[in-house]
């Protein structure tokens, strides 16, 4: 059964980076037929979509967050990871990683199954 | 870009009774949407793609419908387990989107 774990500070200063990693258990992220993405959701709020990578390092980004955000992918560790630089209080949220896409062969990023649990990322002083 | 709007943003249902959650996508999305329920606490769980294919697991009183702009997630006999906020997702174009989600409390 895949899984996914989100790990990383779950407090970040002002103007600074947001670092955050993916571990894919269960399963390879290397996988042919699957992108994988970052979702952020704000307190007592709907989700975002922030972007998602292939394990070729092909990516697609929220233009909204694109000049800030930079997500890479080590296969050797079956693992993903996100950046955010400049962040600021709005930037906190719980963070989700997922699997973003419906196998079968040919890579579609369409919809995101599994997700991780999330991890609340904040952004203060 | 597509903005997904859902309504109501609260829908308050009885147990045992229907409920209807509709989402509105600014231009056609084709078939390409998802919904996903979401409890306290718990990441989103995928319920159905393709607007109307349940996800693996799914019980069947969840029933998805509608293409183009216009989606209904029909729920057909409220199981105490279903209360719960319920978010729409495109993924006919990019970036991919999500409504804003309706919460179903209990009547």
């Amino acid at each position: 059964q895949l899984q996914l774990q989100e790990s990383g500070p779950g407090l970040v200063k002002p103007s600074e980076t947001l670092s955050l990693t993916c571990t894919v258990s269960g399963g390879s992220i290397s996988s042919s037929s699957y992108y994988w993405g970052w979702i952020r959701q704000p307190p007592g709020k709907g989700l975002e979509w922030i972007g998602s990578i292939y394990y070729s390092g092909s990516t697609y980004y929220n233009p909204s967050l694109k000049s800030r955000v930079t997500i890479s992918v080590d296969t050797s560790k079956n693992q993903f990871s996100l950046k955010l630089s400049s962040v600021t209080a709005a930037d906190t949220a719980v963070y989700y990683c997922a699997r973003h896409g419906s196998g079968g062969g040919y890579p579609l990023p369409n919809w995101f199954d599994p997700w991780g649990q999330g991890t609340l990322v904040t952004v203060s002083s | 870009e597509i903005v997904m709007t859902q309504s109501p943003a609260t829908l308050s249902v009885s147990p045992g009774e229907r409920a209807t959650l509709s989402c509105r996508a600014s231009q056609s999305v084709s078939s390409n949407l998802a919904w996903y329920q979401q409890k306290p606490g718990q990441a989103p769980r995928l319920l159905i793609y393709g607007a109307s294919t349940r996800a693996t697991g799914i019980p069947a009183r969840f029933s998805g419908s509608g293409s183009g702009t216009e989606f209904t997630l029909t729920i057909s006999s409220l199981q105490s387990e279903d209360f719960a906020v319920y978010y729409c997702q495109q993924y006919n174009n990019w970036p991919r989107a999500f409504g804003q989600g309706t919460k179903l409390e209990i009547k």
